[in-house]
């Protein structure tokens, strides 16, 4: 079990806009910076979102990201079929001194 | 262009020892600190420490001390993760990655290493 919880599957339609949520507590999301993550399948994972709401160079802005108190979300809109793949929420636990991972939620554009 | 090129797949057997290297190329080698990640296979990602190619430092998750340590050879801007006493969990795709703005935002990952532990 991880220390935030994500949903193990959203679903949505092709140009249609889905959230995933990650939850975690004081110790992480509550007091430190949430990153977003998208792996393909067979890839490495690639940073999609830092710094809560942050994108890196060359992410559309179909991503985005937000936190309130021990919760993130990631939002995607104009969904594509190459928007499939499993998404990551990540941060600092500061009683654990690691970094934490959600469980991964897979998304899949019907 | 930053690139992380990992060594290639690994088989061992229980009890033994793996390293994985990792090599830098497109920036300064000691500028950023390197993390290692590992997935199970259909499993999700486990974050397994981080070291500061500069200083050397290291931070390792409590699942793994004792049993894994990050080194670096700047000469070849080259990071490597050894675990010891591998056992059947340990099979996994380990990648190492490079923080951005912070350590563990990270921003620039390898290709992954397979390492199988089978007797």
């Amino acid at each position: 079990q991880s220390v935030l919880t994500q949903p193990p599957s959203v679903s949505a339609a092709p140009g249609q806009k889905v959230t995933i949520s990650c939850s975690g507590s004081s110790s992480n999301i509550g007091n430190n910076y949430v990153s977003w993550y998208q792996q393909l399948p067979g890839t490495a994972p690639k940073l999609l979102i830092y710094d809560n709401n942050k994108r890196p160079s060359g992410i559309l802005d179909r991503f985005s990201g937000s936190k309130s108190g021990t919760s993130a979300t990631l939002g995607i809109t104009g969904l594509q079929t190459g928007d499939e793949a499993d998404y990551y929420c990540g941060t600092w636990d500061s009683s654990l001194s690691a970094a934490v991972f959600g469980g991964g939620t897979q998304l899949t554009v019907l | 262009q930053v690139q992380l090129v990992q060594s290639g797949a690994e088989v061992k057997k229980p009890g033994a020892s793996v390293k994985v290297s990792c090599k830098a190329s497109g920036y300064s080698f000691t500028s950023y600190d390197i993390n290692w990640v590992r997935q199970a296979t259909g499993q999700g990602l486990e974050w397994m420490g981080w070291m500061n190619p500069n200083s050397g430092n290291t931070g390792y998750a409590q699942k793994f001390q004792g049993r894994v340590t990050m080194t670096r050879n700047t000469s070849i801007s080259t990071a490597y993760m050894e675990l010891s006493s591998l056992r059947s969990e340990d099979t996994a795709v380990y990648y190492c990655a490079r923080g951005i703005t912070a350590t563990t935002v990270l921003g620039y990952w390898g290709q992954g290493t397979l390492v199988t532990v089978s007797s």
